[in-house]
């Protein structure tokens, strides 16, 4: 079975660009989560989304971020405008049903801003 | 809010030993769940061992187990006859119940080596 799709890989721009990254959870899971890791701050959530809809965003750092689950196979994480403080590691993890506890992490996409 | 500490942020032991990382946790909840992950040079991150806190039996996969003392919001985790392979960051994480898909609180992670 596939795990957790996140793409690019590795994303390189510069301050003020808009940053797209994107996550396939594993099918049949309909819990999402977005994680950020830094040095200073370790790992933190940023959302997640249960049934395609966001249930907690109280983690996402400024307006300049937002995220949408158009479906149940697709999420996205938009920077816009970027700044080189969200350089970082962003992790997708998804999770099979409400009530079940282990997520699945993906491998994650390393940004840094120029 | 929930915080997750780990007060050892780089342990160092020998192939073949055993070492226990530890972690202490403050929470209001009584029912949640704690995690280990592992995160290899790879930087994915992989699922080492879970603990339901409402089970009193301490988990246990292989050569991982963890030591759970709830009232002292405690939960270490244990490796024996260590491996190179065991070389990395561990993180502690903790989990909520309250009825919907709560995301996880890590803590800042303890590097381990494994000297060969």
């Amino acid at each position: 079975d596939a795990g957790v799709i996140q793409s690019p890989r590795h994303e390189v721009t510069e301050m003020g660009q808009e940053v797209t990254l994107r996550c396939k959870p594993i099918s049949g899971h309909n819990s999402l989560f977005w994680y950020r890791q830094t040095m200073m701050r370790g790992l933190e959530l940023l959302i997640y989304f249960n049934n395609n809809v966001p249930i907690d965003d109280s983690g996402m750092p400024e307006d300049r971020f937002s995220a949408k689950m158009p479906n149940a196979s697709f999420s996205t994480l938009k920077i816009q405008p970027s700044e080189p403080r969200d350089s970082a590691v962003y992790f997708c993890a998804s999770r099979p049903y409400l009530g079940t506890d282990t997520q699945y992490f993906g491998p994650g996409t390393r940004l840094t801003v120029l | 809010a929930q915080t997750v500490t780990q007060s050892q942020p780089e342990m160092s032991v020998q192939e073949a030993e055993t070492v226990t990382l530890s972690c202490t946790y403050d929470t209001s909840e009584n029912n949640y769940y704690l995690f280990w992950y592992k995160q290899p040079p790879s930087r994915q991150m992989i699922l080492v061992i879970r603990q339901e806190a409402y089970k009193q039996q301490n988990a246990t996969e292989n050569r991982f187990s963890v030591n759970f003392q709830k009232a002292a919001k405690s939960f270490s985790l244990k490796i024996s006859d260590s491996q190179l392979g065991d070389t990395a960051m561990y993180f502690c994480a903790f989990m909520g119940v309250r009825g919907g898909a709560d995301g996880l609180t890590f803590g800042k992670g303890t590097h381990l080596i494994i000297q060969p």
